[in-house]
């Protein structure tokens, strides 16, 4: 049974903060992925990763970054949080884009 | 890059009846389309997919139908219960692309 775990389900945190979302996979899957959520804007791809070290933006990588160190681990970074950047935040794994994507629980990021 | 449009953003139905959901896309390219369900609170999840070598696929009361000369696929619903209310998810991608492209989402309310 795949799993993809992100680290938290709920986070506050405050304008100017620098944020880590982690996400873990344990099927050894190549392709992960962040996606962000929000009301009637559907699932918006921030970034992603077809390998170790390797990242491409999505649609919406402004004041994001990503680390992929680990094949298993994903982690999006938001370098100053900003009250526009609360949203729910989903990671997922894939083994390739022809298959089978699972995602992460989300984590309901809140900016103040 | 592809263009996923996703149709209707909201649907109410009857008990009984069925719903019918409908996306195009705009890559010729794209050969995969997966269709993903999210329950309230709860992360996406694969319901069914169709790949470009078949017109339509069904399991059990949900098919989904693909039409490449038209560029649009669609997922039925039959015989709907209260428990496939949630918010459903069109994607396409193709061998040449490392993501999935999803449609804004469908929020089906199933009254009983």
């Amino acid at each position: 049974d795949v799993k993809v775990t992100q680290s938290s389900r709920y986070l506050v945190k405050r304008t100017g903060e620098k944020v880590f979302l982690e996400c873990v996979q344990d099927m050894d899957h190549e392709n992960m992925f962040w996606y962000r959520q929000d009301p009637g804007l559907g699932l918006r791809l921030i970034y992603f990763s077809y390998d170790v070290k390797m990242k491409e933006k999505g649609d919406i990588p402004e004041g994001y970054s990503v680390s992929r160190e680990k094949k298993e681990r994903f982690s999006l970074i938001l370098e100053s949080a900003s009250t526009n950047q609360t949203s729910m935040y989903l990671c997922a794994s894939s083994l390739s884009s022809r298959a089978e994507a699972f995602f992460g629980q989300g984590t309901r990021l809140t900016v103040v | 890059g592809e263009n996923v449009e996703q149709h209707p953003s909201t649907l109410s139905v009857q008990e009984g009846d069925s719903a019918v959901i409908k996306c195009t896309y705009s890559d010729s390219a794209s050969n995969y389309f997966p269709w993903y369900k999210q329950e309230l609170g709860k992360r996406p999840q694969l319901i069914i997919d169709i790949r470009s070598n078949v017109g339509e696929k069904k399991d059990q009361r949900i098919a989904v139908t693909l039409n490449k000369t038209a560029k649009h696929f669609s997922l039925h619903i039959t015989e709907t219960q209260p428990e496939d209310s949630a918010v459903y998810f069109c994607a396409a991608t193709s061998n040449t692309g490392n993501q999935f492209y999803f449609g804004t989402g469908t929020s089906l309310t199933v009254i009983p």
